[in-house]
Parts: structure tokens; sequence; C-alpha cells
């Protein structure tokens, strides 16, 4: 089965800096895609970036981008300029062959003003 | 397009009571996803459903849980005789086809007194 993993529970980042958010996952498929989701307070789950495991070329969304290192089995998320709206519960999650989205426990990330 | 629209917001249900959690995919999309998250934890996979038909229902425990998906209607999860453990919120999602992206509700956060 695979599995996922944020070995991070808790994180903070100073206003206007970047911070990187660890993810590994464990599969034995070879074609997967691999996702970072934002839970605000609100409790809404944002996709934020998305990443397909065939492309070589890290995602990037704007101020978010990817370090997808496939051999190793990670996947981290970089925020630059971290924003006080980027505060909030992250999660990494893997899809394989079937429609299953498996999450990570999560990651709690404070922005200091 | 309003989203994904999960009612009710939050639940309050007895020992031994019903609990019905409702699910409007997004216009056009007829596969959901229901996922159930515990404190501090991440999202777990629940069931999957296209329209009359449930695909994969391999996280659903066995006993008193059931959810459908009918021809004209939301897609409903159904809890019988609710546990304290039962407690958890409760999130819906929605995709247009199978590997595309799939669009989270606000989720139902069910407490069981």
């Amino acid at each position: 089965a695979q599995t996922v993993t944020q070995s991070q529970p808790e994180m903070s980042v100073q206003e206007a800096e970047t911070v990187t958010l660890s993810c590994t996952y464990d599969t034995s498929e070879s074609d997967y895609y691999l996702f970072w989701y934002k839970q605000p307070p609100s409790r809404q789950m944002i996709l934020v970036i998305r990443q397909e495991a065939y492309k070589q070329q890290n995602a990037t969304e704007n101020r978010f981008s990817v370090n997808f290192q496939k051999a190793a089995k990670s996947f981290s998320l970089k925020i630059s300029d971290s924003q006080l709206g980027d505060a909030a519960m992250y999660f990494c999650a893997y899809k394989g062959g079937s429609e299953k989205l498996v999450f990570g426990k999560g990651m709690k990330l404070t922005v200091n003003p | 397009n309003a989203g994904v629209m999960q009612n009710p917001r939050h639940l309050v249900r007895r020992r031994g009571q019903e609990a019905r959690l409702r699910c409007s995919p997004m216009k056009g999309h007829s596969h959901v996803y229901w996922y159930r998250q515990l404190p501090e934890e991440g999202l777990k996979f629940m069931v999957y459903l296209q329209k009359e038909n449930i695909i994969d229902e391999s996280g659903m425990p066995k006993e008193r849980f059931s959810a459908e998906f009918p021809k004209e209607g939301p897609s409903i999860l159904r809890i019988q005789q609710v546990v304290r453990g039962d407690s958890a919120a409760y999130f819906c999602a929605s995709s247009q086809e199978e590997g595309n992206g799939y669009t989270f509700g606000s989720g139902t956060r069910l407490t069981v007194v």
C-alpha cells in the first residue's frame, strides 16, 4: 500500500521569507500524481500544486514550486515570499492507479509578521 | 459555478442516532469521493461513487456506514447508530472524469455527544 509521510508537524516562517515543506512517499507504481493541498481554518481543501510523476520538470504555480525527486521518492513544497494568508495546514497527497488520494498527516505552517 | 456543496456544515448527533451528510458535486462532475478527517490527521479515503454506482468502497467501515449517489440529487453518506468515534470532519470531492483534478467541499463536522 502507498504511504505518504510528512515528518514535520509544524513550521514557522517570517513574512516575505522562503520556507520548504518536506514530504516523502512510498510506492511500487511508476505512474502517479502528487499534490499539495492547503487547509486554512475555514477547513476548505485547496489545491496548491500538482506534479505528474512522468514529468521531469518541477511544477510551479506563482510563489509555489516543488522539488520532485522521483528516485528518492521525495516531493517538497517551496513557498517563496511568504504571506500571512499562507498560514494553514498543508497536506501532501499521492494518487496512483486507483482513484483514491492518500494523504500525509499534514503540517501546520505559521507565518509571522 | 457554486463548487462542491456540502451540508450541513456542522451536525450534532447523540449516540445511537443516524447522521446523513449531503454532497452536491460541481456542475458537470459525475464522480464523487468521500473522505474522513480525524483530529490531527490527514484525510482518509472512504468511498468513490459514480451516478447510481459504488465504484470503490474499500475505505468504508463494513457496518453502519453506507453511501449513495442517485441519478437525481446529491450524494448521501449515511452513518447509522453513531458512536463517539465517528466524530470527525467528512469531506466530499468531485471530478469530471477519472484521473482528473478533484474539487473538495468545505466538509461537514460531525460531533457525536
